[in-house]
């Protein structure tokens, strides 16, 4: 089955810290691969994606995340975390258009920097 | 949000009632989906539209049912055979690319449905 995991439901890191955001996904072929962040009661932004090419992608925000192939994993990633980046995120892969459902998302992860 | 509106931002449900999310979007893109978010679950799709006067169920159609009688609009009706309605509803719409078929998915601001 196809999936995507975020082993993760919850991030803590200091303000100024680098963050990671994990992501690990199981799906056929060679998916495109999405980063989306939500804030409460709100709907989802998108932040960045990952088609071909360089591994490692720059998004919103001054959000970027490193593809892996070998390990098939899409981790998010920023340098120095900001208090405002606090919210649930989300991985989303992509399988190219079959006609039906091809977007498969993460569970999600709670990203609290700490002031 | 920006291009995909959602209205309203709350809306009741007393047992028994059928009611309509509206979803609207001025980014001319040809698909449309509805998902349903529960806390710990994701993002579950309900149904996606590809093309006007077209519609696919997703993994929980199940007592919801959609229209697509314009490419701008894509509204979902949560009925009363759906008994568990309680949810936040998020409407999508997106455009292949050109080049490699990627679609991104933009979201609207959500509809959160409570029962009376």
């Amino acid at each position: 089955a196809q999936s995507v995991a975020q082993p993760e439901d919850q991030v803590n890191v200091a303000e100024g810290n680098p963050l990671t955001v994990k992501c690990t996904y199981s799906v056929s072929g060679n998916p495109y691969l999405f980063w989306y962040v939500q804030y409460p009661n709100r709907g989802l932004q998108f932040l960045l994606k990952y088609i071909t090419g360089d591994n490692l992608v720059k998004g919103s925000y001054g959000f970027e995340a490193e593809f892996n192939k070998s390990q098939t994993s899409f981790h998010l990633k920023k340098p120095s975390a900001l208090v405002s980046d606090s919210a649930l995120y989300f991985c989303a892969a992509q399988t190219p258009r079959t006609g039906a459902n091809n977007l498969f998302f993460g569970t999600g992860t709670r990203l609290t920097v700490i002031p | 949000d920006g291009g995909i509106t959602q209205s309203p931002k709350y809306l009741f449900r007393k047992e028994g009632q059928n009611v309509t999310l509206s979803c609207e979007q001025n980014l001319n893109h040809d698909a449309m989906y509805w998902y349903r978010q529960d806390p710990g679950q994701g993002l579950r799709l309900i149904y996606y539209s590809q093309i006007v006067n077209d519609f696919q169920k997703g993994d929980i159609a199940e007592g919801y049912s959609v229209s697509r009688e314009k490419k701008e609009s894509f509204p979902l009706t949560v009925t009363s055979a759906q008994k568990n309605p309680t949810a936040f509803y998020l409407c999508a719409s997106s455009n292949p690319q050109a080049v490699q078929g990627v679609e991104t998915q933009y979201f609207g601001p959500g509809t959160r449905l409570l029962v009376l």
